[in-house]
């Protein structure tokens, strides 16, 4: 079965500072797509940030970035130049037979002024 | 704003009633997925519709709970005797073929 673990249940950094979220995934599928969710309080679950599992490069999205690890089955999420609103929580999801997500249990991300 | 939208926001019922909750997915997209999420979770995956046609459902949705998707354009998820172990937030998302799924706001549903 496929499953998907973030092992950082809370994560709180300054304004301005570089953080990363960890995530580790176990499938069998040799193609397969990695997701970071947002889903700040209250309001509803955007997605951050992609990685097909075939693309060697790792994804970035302006200040979002991933570092994808396909061998040791590792994709964390490095946030630079953290803002307020980056407060949220923070879902890793796994594309399962491309049809359903399956996703880690979150970590509740606190950006302090 | 063309986004996903759930109908009711929250929803509080009684142990033992019937509740139904409509989803309006993107007009384009194909595939229409419902997930549950229970508090300091991740969303769990219950079903998938391909147009109108249901393809997969998890073990969580027990025979209390259907769901369609007629002319596959919006679903309904139906919960009939309704136990506090249901009390979550049901999100609906969408997608175009195998790509990104855009949630909607989700419906809280709390069974006193």
């Amino acid at each position: 079965a496929q499953t998907v673990t973030q092992s950082q249940p809370e994560m709180s950094v300054q304004e301005a500072e570089t953080v990363t979220l960890s995530c580790t995934y176990d499938t069998s599928e040799s193609n397969y797509y990695l997701f970071w969710y947002k889903q700040p309080p209250s309001r509803q679950m955007i997605l951050v940030i992609r990685q097909e599992a075939y693309k060697q490069q790792n994804a970035t999205e302006n200040r979002f970035s991933v570092n994808f690890q396909k061998a040791a089955k590792s994709f964390s999420l490095k946030i630079s130049d953290s803002q307020l609103g980056d407060t949220a929580m923070y879902f890793c999801a796994l594309l399962q037979g491309a049809q359903k997500l399956v996703f880690g249990q979150g970590t509740r991300l606190t950006i302090n002024p | 704003d063309t986004g996903v939208s759930q109908n009711p926001r929250h929803k509080i019922t009684k142990r033992g009633q019937n509740v139904t909750f409509r989803c309006d997915p993107i007009s384009e997209h194909n595939r229409l997925y419902w997930y549950r999420q229970t508090l300091g979770q991740g969303p769990e995956f219950l079903t998938y519709f391909q147009n109108e046609a249901q393809l997969e459902k998890s073990r969580l949705l027990s025979d209390r709970f259907s769901a369609e998707r007629p002319k596959g354009s919006f679903s309904t998820l139906e919960i009939q005797r309704t136990e506090q172990g249901d009390s979550a937030m049901y999100l609906c998302a969408s997608s175009l073929g195998v790509d990104e799924q855009f949630f909607g706001p989700g419906t809280r549903l709390t069974v006193l």
